[in-house]
């Protein structure tokens, strides 16, 4: 089945320790996306690409950062992860285009982030 | 800026039907979406409407949409402890394929 994996489901990092959670996806979706939420909140987006066209949001922190070495995967790094950041990260996928479906993003299973 | 909202909970009895409200106020919205999140996981698409579309039902789930009023609706018919989750409400807009989510609305389910 064609769908959206991020590993690892559960990361523990240490207080300023670089961390790094990986996507990836089989849906060949040009759009690939991380959000961050806490406590059962909406998700708040971070970054997007748009195929290889990186679009961070006015309001993420430079701690933050991503990469998209290829259409399959996309790399979500925490260069000094606070305890502010302890969270559960999601990656998604989407397609824009015109007609049915276009938009519709497409979510992996999260991976929680402890900061101790 | 664009805006959707949702009650934060609500309960019903295991068997009911459950009502999930959602208001928005983007007036170009393209589609309208329901996610749902159980405790720990990811958030599973349940379903999308278009805007030119007032009603769609999949199963037990109906979705309504009020355009005029921009008031969408998620109904659970016959409501089970499985359907316990938070459930939020998301919209698109032609400006812009970003999801602007409400805050979500925690179903509980009691026997």
């Amino acid at each position: 089945d064609a769908m959206v994996i991020q590993n690892p489901r559960y990361q523990v990092t240490q207080f300023g320790k670089p961390v790094t959670l990986s996507c990836s996806q089989t849906l060949n979706h040009n759009v690939m996306y991380w959000y961050q939420q806490k406590s059962s909140q909406a998700p708040k987006l971070l970054f997007h690409y748009y195929d290889k066209d990186f679009n961070n949001e006015a309001d993420t922190p430079d701690n933050f950062q991503s990469r998209r070495p290829n259409t399959s995967f996309c790399f979500l790094d925490i260069r000094s992860p606070g305890l502010g950041d302890a969270a559960m990260y999601l990656c998604a996928t989407s397609r824009p285009q015109a007609g049915a479906d276009g938009d519709t993003q497409y979510f992996g299973p999260g991976t929680r982030l402890t900061v101790l | 800026g664009e805006d959707v909202e949702q009650s934060l909970f609500l309960s019903v009895r295991e068997g009911d039907s459950s009502v999930i409200n959602c208001t928005y106020t983007d007036s170009s919205s393209t589609y309208l979406y329901w996610y749902k999140q159980e405790p720990g996981a990811g958030l599973q698409l349940l379903t999308y409407i278009f805007s030119n579309m007032d009603m769609k039902q999949d199963q037990r789930l109906t979705v309504l949409l009020n355009k005029k009023d921009k008031h969408l609706s998620l109904r659970i018919a016959d409501t089970q402890t499985g359907d316990s989750a938070i459930y939020f409400c998301a919209e698109t807009s032609d400006s812009n394929y970003q999801l602007i989510w409400g805050a979500g609305t925690k179903l509980i389910i009691k026997p």
